[in-house]
């Protein structure tokens, strides 16, 4: 079945250490891609967001995410990272042939960052 | 510029009810999505809309729900006869004219079915 996968369900690290988040999708054709951070007790929120371009995407927070369609991979990092970093990252994929909106979302990876 | 707003925040129904949850999007949104998360899952799409235009409900079930967001009002999602595998967290996202593919999420509804 058509898919989008997260390597990691659950990450632990210390503060100043790098991340990086796995996001392989399985859609053949043009996609879109995102990663979405959800803070605890607060919305989904958009971190960065891939169209079309350079495949190297930066976003807030210090976050980037490298594209690279011959592996179907998205994957989000950050070269060092703060405890308030500590949340649940979702990565998503919307098909260009599919509605504006209409996501497939990973299962998600909670990150604890500890100080 | 408020963001989008969801209630009730916790809805507790027994089996058979109706259960209706309400968005109201971000000021100057016209599109709005729902989305449902499922213990241990990723958020799953259900339905898209545009005021008074169901746009795709292609992960809609077949029964029991539906979806509307009319001229004036919120957009309500309406689960009749509910069941325990309803339970889940429900998103509601909207998203500007301009720019529909991005999304601006609810702090969503969670429905329990007892």
């Amino acid at each position: 079945a058509q898919s989008v996968s997260q390597h990691n369900h659950h990450v632990i690290l210390s503060e100043a250490a790098s991340l990086e988040l796995g996001c392989n999708y399985s859609y053949g054709g043009t996609v879109n891609l995102f990663w979405y951070v959800q803070y605890p007790g607060q919305h989904l929120q958009l971190l960065l967001k891939y169209f079309s371009g350079d495949p190297l995407v930066k976003g807030i927070k210090g976050f980037e995410a490298e594209f690279i369609k011959s592996k179907f991979s998205f994957n989000l990092r950050k070269p060092s990272v703060q405890w308030s970093d500590t949340a649940e990252y979702f990565c998503a994929v919307n098909r260009a042939t599919d509605s504006w909106g209409k996501l497939q979302f990973g299962a998600g990876t909670q990150v604890v960052v500890t100080p | 510029n408020a963001g989008v707003m969801q209630n009730p925040r916790h809805l507790v129904r027994r089996r058979g009810q109706e259960a209706r949850l309400r968005c109201s999007p971000m000021k100057g949104h016209s599109h709005v999505y729902w989305y449902r998360q499922l213990p241990e899952e990723g958020l799953k799409f259900m339905v898209y809309l545009q005021k008074e235009n169901i746009i795709d409900e292609s992960g809609m079930p077949k029964e029991r729900f539906s979806a509307e967001f009319p001229k004036e009002g919120p957009s309500i999602l309406r689960i009749q006869q509910v069941v325990r595998g309803d339970s889940a967290a429900y998103f509601c996202a909207s998203s500007p004219p301009a720019d529909p593919g991005e999304l601006f999420f609810g702090e969503g509804s969670r429905l329990t079915v007892l």
